[in-house]
């Protein structure tokens, strides 16, 4: 089966700085998701990736998904208190399009 | 606004009860939707695969009997968790994917508490 590590595990960021998350793949990513959570919450769609070498921005929030599709980055910009939660990707399986494997997650806090 | 709505958000039930789950699209049809089940500071555990009109494929390790879902209609999938014990608190979330988009949304999640 397919696994995904995420890392780091957490980070502590200052509000105003840059942070970036990584999720790496045993395999071939046919669709690489981001959400955010908050502890106890549901989870907030960020984005989907699907090409190799795909980017995609909204807001502060970037996402890249490597050219071999193993890789995903997620990028925040000038970090803000309200980027702090639980950052998860998650990944499709080939065989079934929505049934999602996901990572262990990054738990981000923005200090003042 | 949410697009995939989960009831009730919160539910504490007595040892040996059972209790509903329900899931609902709200603006888009979902022949299928998955039901995951998350503790507390861990990720996402797929558990089934909720089909509409079929039976669920449940996912090795997860009791079909214990955790019983229906899918009876487009926008609706429930997930029914049986002779509850305190093993089973936990959060459940579900999902749906709009084909018009290709977006997977995911439910508030439902937390339960068995008592």
């Amino acid at each position: 089966s397919q696994e995904l590590e995420q890392s780091p595990q957490s980070l502590i960021v200052q509000e105003g700085k840059n942070l970036t998350i990584n999720c790496t793949s045993s395999k071939t990513l046919y669709g690489l998701y981001w959400y955010k959570q908050k502890y106890g919450e549901g989870l907030i769609f960020l984005m989907m990736l699907q090409k190799g070498g795909e980017e995609k921005s909204h807001e502060k929030i970037t996402a890249k998904l490597d050219e071999k599709k193993q890789q995903s980055s997620l990028h925040i910009t000038a970090s803000q208190p309200s980027h702090a939660g639980i950052y998860l990707c998650g990944a499709d399986n080939e065989d079934s399009w929505g049934k999602l494997q996901f990572g262990a997650g990054t738990q981000v806090v923005v200090t003042p | 606004g949410a697009v995939v709505s989960q009831h009730p958000s919160r539910v504490i039930c007595k040892s040996g009860t059972s209790v509903k789950i329900e899931c609902r699209s709200l603006d888009f049809q979902a022949t299928t939707m998955f039901w995951y089940r998350q503790f507390p500071k861990k990720s996402l555990m797929l558990m089934a695969t909720s089909n509409e009109g079929s039976k669920a494929t449940y996912e090795q390790g997860v009791e079909k009997d214990k955790f019983l879902i229906n899918h009876a209609s487009l926008t609706l999938s429930t997930l029914t968790v049986t002779s509850a014990h305190p093993e089973d608190s936990s959060f459940y979330i579900c999902s749906a994917r709009d084909f018009r988009s290709g977006e997977l949304f995911f439910g508030e999640g439902s937390r339960l508490t068995v008592l």
